[in-house]
């Protein structure tokens, strides 16, 4: 099992362009989630699928972010405009469905490293 | 909405030395609590969970204990090696939904040979 893969490892963008980061679950996970990481916030959620279904955007910001999910083998982070400020780790995580009531354990990749100068 | 306090920033050992970081949370209803650590440039691993009240989780010699009385799950471990040196995140996630993690702060612990 490879676990979750994150592409590109570090991507650099000037600012004003577009960024697109690549996640790919465990295999047999059906749940998706998007992370960004700092320093000053720390782990923060951006947004989830389950079965390839958006869930939950309550972290993404309303402007110039985007997520898809087009089928159960991958997940995209879309970024528009980039700004200096975006410049962060963007984690992917997945997991699995294990019945009862209780929260799911998440599998996170190494991460992006985004750069925007 | 829920929450998750990590006392400790940064904590600093010699090795063999006993390892307490304190973990305080809150929540409406009954999370499961879990701990990741994060080695440089990794992604956060699960290390382990616990889902109710007196669960004890371990992994690698690292325990916790869910304290619902104290909404507590103190990561302790006996004897700490170089190899431990991590940023170590408390989570919890909502009860009664499959549902995102939200995680402390971190604690940085650095141990000296």
């Amino acid at each position: 099992n490879a676990g979750v893969i994150q592409t590109p490892r570090h991507k650099v963008t000037g600012k004003g362009q577009e960024a697109t980061l690549w996640c790919e679950p465990i295999s047999g996970h059906s749940a998706v989630f998007w992370y960004r990481q700092t320093i000053v916030q720390g782990l923060e959620f951006l947004t989830y699928f389950r079965n390839q279904a958006p869930i939950d955007d309550s972290g993404m910001p309303k402007e110039r972010f985007s997520a898809q999910m087009p089928n159960q083998s991958h997940s995209t982070l879309k970024i528009q405009s980039t700004q200096p400020q975006d410049s962060a780790v963007y984690l992917c995580a997945s997991s699995s469905r294990t019945g009862g009531a209780r929260a799911e354990t998440l599998y996170f990749g190494s991460g992006t490293r985004l750069t925007v100068l | 909405g829920d929450s998750v306090t990590q006392t400790e920033g940064q904590v600093a050992l010699s090795e063999e030395d006993f390892l307490t970081i304190h973990c305080n949370y809150s929540a409406s209803g009954y999370p499961a609590l879990f701990w990741y650590v994060q080695y440089p440039g990794e992604g956060p691993q699960f290390l382990f969970r616990a889902s109710r009240d007196k669960e004890k989780g371990s992994s690698r010699g690292f325990e916790a204990t869910y304290d619902k009385g104290t909404t507590s799950f103190h990561l302790r471990k006996a004897s700490v090696q170089e190899s431990d040196s991590a940023v170590y995140y408390c989570a919890l996630g909502e009860s009664g939904s499959f549902n995102k993690l939200t995680f402390g702060a971190g604690t940085r612990l650095a141990v000296c040979p």
